[in-house]
């Protein structure tokens, strides 16, 4: 069946360092691909998305390419700060074949430090 | 607009007992889910509605877990003799378009069972 691979955290940078949480994929269809984001205290909110192959989702600096040859979604950000400190789930949605579900990682903690 | 709202935010039962869970999702989104939340897990999908359709029902746990949508609108989580295993966050979320389109979360209900 479906599934999304996430890197376990947790991950902890210096303010100003480049991020990257890798994220895998396997699916049966032509999934579209998200990233959302669980702020300290807050629900759950999409940060970027991509619906094709070779999409790059981007927001608020973060950036997720879809790659279909390798199954991937990494989530990259060139100089994160002190607020981007959350949790960060990859997912997928693979409709038709996989239903209308939703498919989400075990998400991955960020800490930055001041 | 207002978004997805959830009752109650908390909720503490004896192990035995049934609980409700609500779910107001925004107005006109014909799709809505449910996902559980484990502490220090990922998502887990429950169940989605989409419009008239029967419901996707996979991720139930157990047939202690049902759920219902009157009127294409507001949601009920009923999980019936609860144990304790059944404690987590049960986070709801709907969307205009099933699959492809951003979900928008409630805040939760943080059920504990005792």
């Amino acid at each position: 069946g479906d599934s999304v691979t996430q890197m376990e955290g947790p991950v902890t940078l210096s303010e100003e360092a480049f991020l990257t949480i890798n994220c895998t994929y396997t699916a049966t269809g032509y999934p579209s691909l998200f990233w959302y984001v669980q702020y300290p205290g807050e629900g759950l909110q999409l940060l970027l998305k991509a619906t094709k192959a070779d999409d790059k989702g981007s927001n608020k600096g973060f950036e997720a390419t879809y790659r279909k040859e390798t199954t991937s979604f990494h989530l990259e950000k060139g100089s994160v700060q002190v607020s981007d400190s959350a949790v960060y789930f990859c997912a997928l949605s693979d409709r038709p074949t996989g239903g209308f579900k939703t498919i989400f990682g075990a998400g991955t903690r960020l800490f930055v430090k001041a | 607009g207002a978004g997805v709202s959830q009752s109650p935010s908390n909720k503490v039962t004896e192990k035995g007992k049934d609980v409700e869970l609500r779910c107001d999702p925004i107005s006109g989104h014909t799709a809505l889910y449910w996902y559980r939340q484990s502490l220090g897990q990922g998502l887990e999908f429950l169940i989605y509605f989409q419009g008239n359709s029967a419901p996707d029902k996979s991720g139930l746990p157990s047939d202690r877990f049902s759920a219902e949508r009157t009127g294409g609108s507001v949601s009920t989580l009923t999980i019936q003799r609860t144990q304790q295993e059944d404690s987590a966050v049960y986070l709801c979320a709907s969307s205009d378009r099933a699959g492809t389109d951003t979900q928008y979360f409630g805040p939760g209900t943080r059920l504990t069972v005792l």
